[in-house]
């Protein structure tokens, strides 16, 4: 199956600073890739949506200024938490589809502590 | 916002038995997809079902949607205590032309040995 890597798996950070996050599909060409954050216990919440070559589009409450994302080829989109605070401490996690296929291929997943 | 809402919040079996989660959502979708997570880890797509299925199996899973009601079921047989886990539903809404999930609040599973 396809398969969709992230880097780095587990990041702490101090507040202030800005992390950035990779997702790359990794034997396949996405058209669109997903960002989602998921705080514990809790379900995923898309963030934004984000085309290769062209600019994200952001869920309503999600400040795209803040979370700053590329998706500069068909095999990597980043995300950039910028002037990280704890309340970013989150769970981030990025899926990737294909224009061929209805499923999407979910990254492992990004672990933020913001201290 | 979420627009799926599952239900049990949290189901704890012995192995071998069955384990059923539901799933109703608000609007039209397009389709519903059960995905799995551990603990701490990515999603793994589990099952879709079209808006036009009524039901879907694959292994040990059987999954219903009865858009009459917009409310899907997934049906775990003979539970293992691997398959402790949350579940999670999410719909493609109908209108959506870009693949956009709507995830559900998830279910966590727990199967005792």
């Amino acid at each position: 199956g396809a398969v969709v890597s992230q880097h780095p798996s587990r990041v702490i950070c101090k507040s202030g600073t800005s992390v950035k996050i990779e997702c790359r599909s990794l034997d396949f060409q996405a058209t669109t890739m997903f960002w989602y954050r998921q705080f514990p216990k809790q379900s995923l919440m898309l963030m934004a949506t984000s085309n290769e070559g062209s600019k994200a589009t952001y869920e309503q409450g999600v400040e795209k200024d803040k979370f700053l994302i590329n998706h500069a080829s068909l095999t990597l989109s980043t995300l950039t938490v910028t002037s990280a605070h704890p309340e970013d401490s989150s769970f981030y996690i990025c899926s990737a589809e294909s224009g061929a296929k209805v499923e999407q291929f979910f990254g492992p997943g990004t672990r933020l502590t913001v201290l | 916002s979420q627009q799926g809402e599952e239900d049990p919040q949290a189901l704890s079996i012995q192995e071998g038995e069955n384990a059923t989660m539901n799933c109703s959502y608000k609007t039209s979708i397009n389709n519903l997809q059960w995905y799995r997570q551990n603990s701490g880890r990515g999603l793994v797509h589990l099952i879709l079902i079209r808006s036009n299925e009524r039901e879907k199996h694959s292994g040990r899973l059987r999954v219903t949607l009865d858009t009459s009601k917009k409310s899907s079921s997934l049906l775990i047989t003979a539970s293992r205590a691997a398959d402790t886990a949350s579940y999670f539903c999410a719909t493609v809404l109908g209108s959506s032309n870009t693949g956009k999930l709507i995830f559900g609040q998830g279910t966590t599973l727990q199967v005792k040995p």
